[in-house]
């Protein structure tokens, strides 16, 4: 079955202490990203991928680290989270002859 | 800022057709037309996408205006569960991979038994 998958879905911290986010697909897609969604501000995208080794940084992406050292994983890390980073956080990807984007069930992240 | 403009919300009684309406004026000639839904805090999920001509899935219909300037997404008889929010995007598409999507706030469309 075609899926993202996101770990953990639900994670609560405090404020400083790292934390990465795993990211992973199973379709052989080259592009991938990672939204937020706040409420009234709807999903803005954090950073992307077109391929391996390649990253760049989406509309929202301060206090956000990413890598792609591997085609279908996709972490993001948060190095000094802040209680503003408290979001709901998607994951996405998609490539080839497929015009559809494929989002993963979601991270709740709360950081106190 | 998002390329689109949907209304805030919409009703629709279950069994019947909902249509979601989007403007999107300032579409460049490469770009499509996607449209998305998220239920209740979901991932987006895709539901179908155009370029000029009406495209038709097993989800839904979409039809693009001549001018390409608006667009109407067609579920042709609504159930509860599509009670969510439908984004309309504009994107452009580069050397076959997919690119980025600017979601706006969307419709919520809330189908009613």
């Amino acid at each position: 079955e075609a899926q993202v998958t996101q770990n953990p879905r639900y994670l609560i911290t405090v404020t400083g202490k790292k934390l990465t986010v795993t990211c992973s697909q199973n379709m052989n897609h080259e592009y991938m990203s990672w939204y937020r969604q706040d409420p009234g501000l709807g999903l803005r995208q954090i950073y992307y991928s077109m391929n391996v080794e390649v990253t760049d940084k989406g509309d929202v992406p301060e206090g956000y680290k990413v890598s792609r050292k591997e085609k279908r994983n996709f972490p993001l890390i948060l190095e000094s989270p802040s209680p503003n980073q408290t979001s709901l956080y998607f994951c996405a990807s998609g490539g080839g002859n497929d015009y559809e984007q494929y989002f993963g069930p979601g991270t709740r992240l709360t950081v106190t | 800022d998002a390329k689109t403009t949907q209304p805030t919300s919409m009703d629709c009684a279950e069994g019947r057709a909902a249509n979601l309406p989007c403007n999107h004026s300032t579409i460049s000639g490469n770009e499509y037309v996607y449209w998305y839904r998220q239920i209740h805090s979901q991932g987006p999920q895709y539901i179908i996408h155009g370029l000029k001509n009406n495209e038709t899935n097993e989800m839904a219909s979409l039809i693009i205006t001549e001018d390409r300037k608006s667009s109407t997404l067609i579920l042709p008889h609504a159930t509860l569960r599509d009670t969510a929010v439908y984004y309309c995007i504009v994107s452009a598409r580069y050397g076959g991979a997919t690119n980025k999507l600017i979601f706006g706030t969307g419709t919520l469309l809330a189908v009613q038994p």
